[in-house]
């Protein structure tokens, strides 16, 4: 099975804090992906990767980063935390064809206070 | 920018009841795909449509993508305990998600 792992499954910051959510899958997928969920407004793309230092901006990017320096791992840095991105963040992965869908990771709750 | 809508958000049924959650889409899509979260877990793909008219089965479930590719269905025959959760839809080469319908089922 693939297994896409998310580094904290709880984490808390304060308000200006850098905060790093790592993610690692490892059945060498080419796509990788950064979802926010919030209650209401279902899953929305933040940032995706088609391929090694390769990233492209979703439909929500505003106050995000991220770094993809190796295949198997994606990371989603947010510069100077806010409590507007108080959410859960879902990273996921999959094969360049489409059909086998996307397999989530078990997402990180992001508290910011 | 491509939106993808679905309804209704939340759906309570008694056991053995029938489902379905419906999701439209403001521009043509390549295709759809469909998830189940079940509460606490996060999405789990179910299954994805590619051509006009598709209809797929999955024991129980019956997923279908409309003829202009713009709209799409998931029904649930007689629904159980364990199909309590959260369905969504996700279309498009970028996979916009539906809102997602909310199902509880009383036993």
């Amino acid at each position: 099975d693939v297994k896409v792992t998310q580094s904290s499954r709880y984490l808390v910051k304060r308000t200006g804090e850098k905060v790093f959510l790592e993610c690692v899958q490892d059945m060498d997928h080419e796509n990788m992906f950064w979802y926010r969920q919030d209650p209401g407004l279902g899953l929305r793309l933040i940032y995706f990767s088609y391929d090694v230092k390769m990233k492209e901006k979703g439909d929500i990017p505003e106050g995000y980063s991220v770094s993809r320096e190796k295949k198997e791992r994606f990371s989603l840095i947010l510069e100077s935390a806010s409590t507007n991105q108080t959410s859960m963040y879902l990273c996921a992965s999959s094969l360049g064809t489409p059909s086998y869908g996307y397999t989530f990771g078990s997402g990180t709750r992001l508290t910011v206070v | 920018g491509q939106q993808v809508m679905q309804i209704p958000q939340y759906q309570h049924v008694q056991e053995g009841e029938d489902f379905t959650t419906y999701c439209n889409s403001s521009t043509t899509l390549s295709n759809i795909q469909w998830y189940k979260q079940r509460p606490g877990g996060h999405p789990v793909f179910l299954i994805q449509l590619v051509k006009s008219g598709e209809v797929k089965k999955q024991k129980r479930l019956t997923f279908q993508f409309g003829e202009a590719k713009k709209n799409s269905s998931l029904h649930i025959t007689a629904t159980q305990t364990t199909d309590v959760g959260t369905y969504f839809c996700a279309g498009g080469g970028k996979l916009i998600f539906g809102q997602g319908t909310e199902l509880s089922v009383k036993p």
